[in-house]
């Protein structure tokens, strides 16, 4: 069975100042993708980044950026310039090609101090 | 703004009650998804529909029963539920393009509270 592991429960950072979120996952297959999402409190979860395994160049939006080492399973998340409005709890999700089901971490509350 | 809308917002319901909970999303997608999230934990998936049929079940007790009346709408209905069913629960859509395989809309969820 696939699983996902995020090490962190809480992380915290400066307004403007990096942080980077870990996510390790086990899988034996080889057509799979890899999501990071946000679920701000009392707000509706949100799709930050997604992954392709079969890309090796890795994803960005904006300020969200991946590191993807397939081989290690790993795949963090980099936000730079972090904002207020970035404090939420971020998982890391995995899905199997055509399984139509995400496997989530158990997530990373993130706290970004003003 | 949420383009997957879910009511009620809250729900508080006594054991021998039924009720349901609803999801409507009109942006075309053909995947509608029931995940049940307990405090400070991952959501976890209960029901995936696709082309509205039931694709899949994850072994949810039977006093959960789903409905997929259409394309746009989902539907969750409760009945006997106990006190440890009360959760958020998160109704998700996708439009299972190749191009954006998980890529899931959320809303905002249903907060019952089981008495």
């Amino acid at each position: 069975a696939q699983t996902v592991t995020q090490s962190q429960p809480e992380m915290s950072v400066q307004e403007a100042e990096t942080v980077t979120l870990s996510c390790t996952y086990d899988t034996s297959e080889s057509d799979y993708y890899l999501f990071w999402y946000k679920q701000p409190p009392s707000r509706q979860m949100i799709l930050v980044i997604r992954q392709e395994a079969y890309k090796q160049q890795n994803a960005t939006e904006n300020r969200f950026s991946v590191n993807f080492q397939k081989a290690a399973k790993s795949f963090s998340l980099k936000i730079s310039d972090s904002q207020l409005g970035d404090a939420a709890m971020y998982f890391c999700a995995y899905e199997r090609g055509g399984s139509e089901k995400l496997v989530f971490g158990k997530g990373t509350k993130l706290t970004v101090n003003p | 703004d949420t383009e997957v809308t879910q009511t009620p917002k809250h729900l508080v319901m006594g054991m021998t009650n039924k009720k349901s909970l609803k999801c409507e999303q009109h942006m075309g997608h053909r995947a509608m998804y029931w995940y049940k999230q307990k405090a400070k934990k991952p959501p976890e998936l209960m029901f995936v529909y696709s082309y509205e049929k039931l694709s899949i079940n994850e072994s949810v007790p039977s006093r959960f029963s789903p409905e997929c009346p259409n394309s746009s709408l989902l539907n969750l209905h409760l009945h006997a539920l106990q006190p440890e069913d009360s959760a958020l629960y998160l109704c998700a859509s996708s439009s299972m393009t190749s191009g954006r395989v998980g890529e899931l809309f959320f809303g905002e969820g249903s907060r019952l509270t089981v008495l």
